[in-house]
């Protein structure tokens, strides 16, 4: 199955928020609110930030958050502060299989 | 405390085989879906196939069926990939990662395993 779509990069000033958008089909995003993000800094393995579209584990800020709009889910970080700079990644369930699907991947740059 | 540990960094030539694996603990291994993910170098996340322990249904993904197998051995809760005839194109990052939180999420990572393919 084919990745979601995200953009290769995105950029904010701290103190600033940025949105990453997650583009899928009828099969994926749009089907289910099965949305997951991740944060991957260099060298680390990913962290789930969000699961079903919206909802932060224990321990993760609620600077992060979530939202879905029809096939397109939105990663947002409010209050930029330098550690939020990392790959973020999205993923969904899909009709297709169980297994599901993840994005191409954002990186975010704080400036 | 959930924890998966995988096995080390591995160097190997075209054409071997390999077999790495993931130790779950601090939970019930037999209850949980256990996946696991490439990620070729500079590249993005890409699940390979998941397995359920308990009765080791495996599903793969489209792009690595018949490419790799995914085993589990809840005896002693240890998850595996293997792989008969290396590529150099099989150089990457090899993750294990249980799926926790509903609609497939992952809540816990292992450290991943570096595997490199060269002659």
């Amino acid at each position: 199955q084919s990745a979601l779509t995200q953009p290769a990069s995105v950029s904010g000033s701290p103190g600033q928020s940025i949105t990453v958008s997650c583009t899928g089909s009828r099969s994926d995003v749009g089907a289910y609110n099965f949305v997951s993000w991740y944060q991957q800094h260099p060298g680390k393995a990913p962290k789930l930030m969000i699961y079903d579209v919206n909802t932060r584990p224990s321990g993760v800020s609620n600077r992060f958050s979530g939202s879905k709009s029809g096939n397109t889910a939105s990663l947002t970080i409010s209050g930029l502060q330098a550690e939020d700079e990392a790959n973020y990644y999205c993923s969904s369930y899909t009709t297709s299989n169980i297994i599901g699907v993840f994005g191409g991947g954002t990186k975010l740059t704080v400036l | 405390e959930v924890q998966l540990v995988q096995s080390g960094a591995e160097v190997k030539k075209p054409g071997e085989s390999l077999k790495i694996s993931c130790k779950g603990s601090g939970y019930t291994f037999t209850t949980y879906w256990i996946g696991w993910v490439r990620q070729m170098p500079g590249k993005g996340l890409e699940w390979m196939g998941i397995i359920y322990p308990d009765d080791s249904d495996t599903r793969y993904s489209p792009s690595f069926q018949g490419q790799v197998t995914i085993s589990a051995d809840k005896s002693i809760t240890t998850a595996y990939l293997q792989w008969s005839s290396l590529k150099a194109s099989d150089t990457a990052m090899y993750y294990c990662a249980r799926r926790g939180v509903s609609g497939g999420g992952i809540d816990f990572w292992g450290q991943g395993t570096l595997v490199t393919v060269s002659s």
